[in-house]
């Protein structure tokens, strides 16, 4: 079955601090893959997304993700974290031939000042 | 440039009752698609809608139906409403044209059901 999946429930780092957020797929072929952020009380954003091509993908807010096939990983970094980035984060997968995109269970990011 | 809204923002509802949910996509969005959000949990895909038609559907019972008008808005109706049903809502609009076929989804903020 078509499936994302994110090992961390709750991270937390002190501001300043970098980070990096973890997301395994299982799909037949590679994925289009997403991260989005949510924020209390704010809809789901868009971080940034993969599609095919440079492995290294680069988002808003300073975020980028790396795509790697051997590891069925596209995991979500950030140099320095901000106190602003506190949030809920979900990485999404969309299969070849749907139209569906499954979500992981979410990483909710604390930041210590 | 207005994104995705959706109405109402909250409602309560008791079991068995039904309800209707509503959403208008961002300008120049055609394709629409619905999800739920327990508490706590990740958005799980319900149904998207392009062309006035259900184009793709999770794995969720017929009481959950759906329906895109020609100005590419969509409601979600929840017939028979359960304890569980109660959830946030999310509408999330898209334009196909966006990368051939990877559905690049803008969000509204949801609407909040509870069901007593």
């Amino acid at each position: 079955a078509q499936s994302v999946t994110q090992p961390d429930i709750h991270i937390t780092v002190s501001e300043g601090a970098s980070l990096e957020l973890r997301c395994n797929y299982s799909y037949g072929a590679t994925p289009y893959l997403f991260w989005y952020v949510q924020s209390p009380g704010q809809g789901l954003q868009l971080l940034l997304k993969y599609f095919s091509g440079d492995t290294l993908v680069q988002g808003i807010k300073g975020f980028e993700a790396e795509f790697k096939r051997s590891q069925s990983s596209f995991n979500l970094r950030k140099p320095s974290v901000h106190w602003s980035d506190a949030a809920e984060y979900f990485c999404l997968g969309q299969g070849a031939g749907s139209y569906q995109l499954t979500f992981g269970k979410g990483t909710k990011l604390s930041v210590i000042p | 440039d207005a994104g995705v809204t959706q109405s109402p923002t909250h409602l309560i509802k008791t079991r068995g009752q039904q309800v209707t949910l509503r959403c208008s996509p961002k300008s120049g969005h055609d394709t629409v698609s619905w999800y739920q959000q327990a508490l706590g949990q990740g958005p799980q895909f319900i149904f998207q809608y392009y062309e006035e038609e259900e184009r793709q559907r999770g794995n969720f019972p017929d009481r959950f139906s759906g329906h895109q008008f020609p100005n590419y808005s969509s409601e979600l109706n929840v017939n028979a409403l359960l304890l569980g049903d109660s959830a946030l809502y999310l509408c999330a609009s898209s334009d196909p044209g966006q990368g051939g076929r990877a559905n690049v989804l803008t969000f509204g903020a949801g609407s909040r059901l509870t069901v007593l």
